[in-house]
């Protein structure tokens, strides 16, 4: 069983359209990451969150941390060809180090 | 901002080698690095921690003896898959905690595309 649970898994979508990805656990998380990986390379990370109920903003990336600090969102709004690419969430657990908990993936095109 | 080096990015071997890859720190220290492995269209899986000075901590269910991690330095780490499988074939990733924009962030290598024949 994944410790991170993204939804959905595949997502295909037509150019300026809005998404939103979701990344859900049972376990609390010091701080959560959003990352972008393309194929043949490694992830990139987009933010980090580390306070409960935290919402930041990057262009037309919205990422949120739910609360309990158990979940977070990335909603992108009006979607490029650009956005294509695999989303993923990690996580610190709370008393986990450093070591980082990748979540199942979320792998998002968007066409023209 | 640190950067990860990873090498090679590519390499093809016969089923029975052993393969070697390198993970570099280019500027800065990392006294701990991470291996994750992923497959095709998949997330990314923990392998070990590698940690400097000392033995690698490898998560449950990966063989350390399949999988050798050495640390020996404040900038280098060593992944060799030993006696390669075609079930081996994978992509092999990177993670070092560096310093980057004045917070300390973790920064991946580039990866590299393991294919055994």
């Amino acid at each position: 069983t994944q410790l991170l649970e993204q939804s959905p898994q595949f997502l295909s979508i037509q150019e300026g359209e809005n998404l939103t990805v979701y990344c859900n656990s049972s376990s609390v998380f010091s701080s959560l990451q959003w990352y972008r990986q393309e194929p043949g390379e490694g992830p990139v990370l987009l933010v980090t969150v580390v306070t409960g109920g935290e919402v930041k903003k990057l262009k037309r990336l919205t990422f949120q941390f739910g609360d309990a600090r158990k979940d977070s969102s990335l909603h992108i709004t009006a979607a490029q060809p650009g956005d294509t690419g695999l989303y993923l969430c990690a996580g610190v657990l709370t008393g986990g180090g450093n070591k980082l908990t990748f979540g199942t993936g979320t792998q998002l095109k968007v066409e023209l | 901002g640190a950067v990860v080096s990873q090498h090679p990015s590519r390499v093809i071997c016969k089923s029975g080698t052993s393969v070697k890859i390198e993970c570099r720190s280019l500027d800065f220290q990392a006294t701990t690095m991470f291996w994750y492995r992923q497959f095709p269209k998949q997330s990314l899986m923990l392998m070990a921690t590698s940690n400097e000075g000392s033995k690698a901590t490898y998560e449950q269910g990966v063989e350390k003896d399949k999988f050798l991690i050495n640390h020996a330095s404040l900038t280098l780490s060593t992944l060799t898959v030993t006696s390669a499988h075609p079930e081996d074939s994978s992509f092999y990733i990177c993670s070092a905690f560096g310093q980057g924009a004045g917070e300390e962030k973790l920064f991946f290598g580039s990866g590299t595309q393991l294919s055994v024949l």
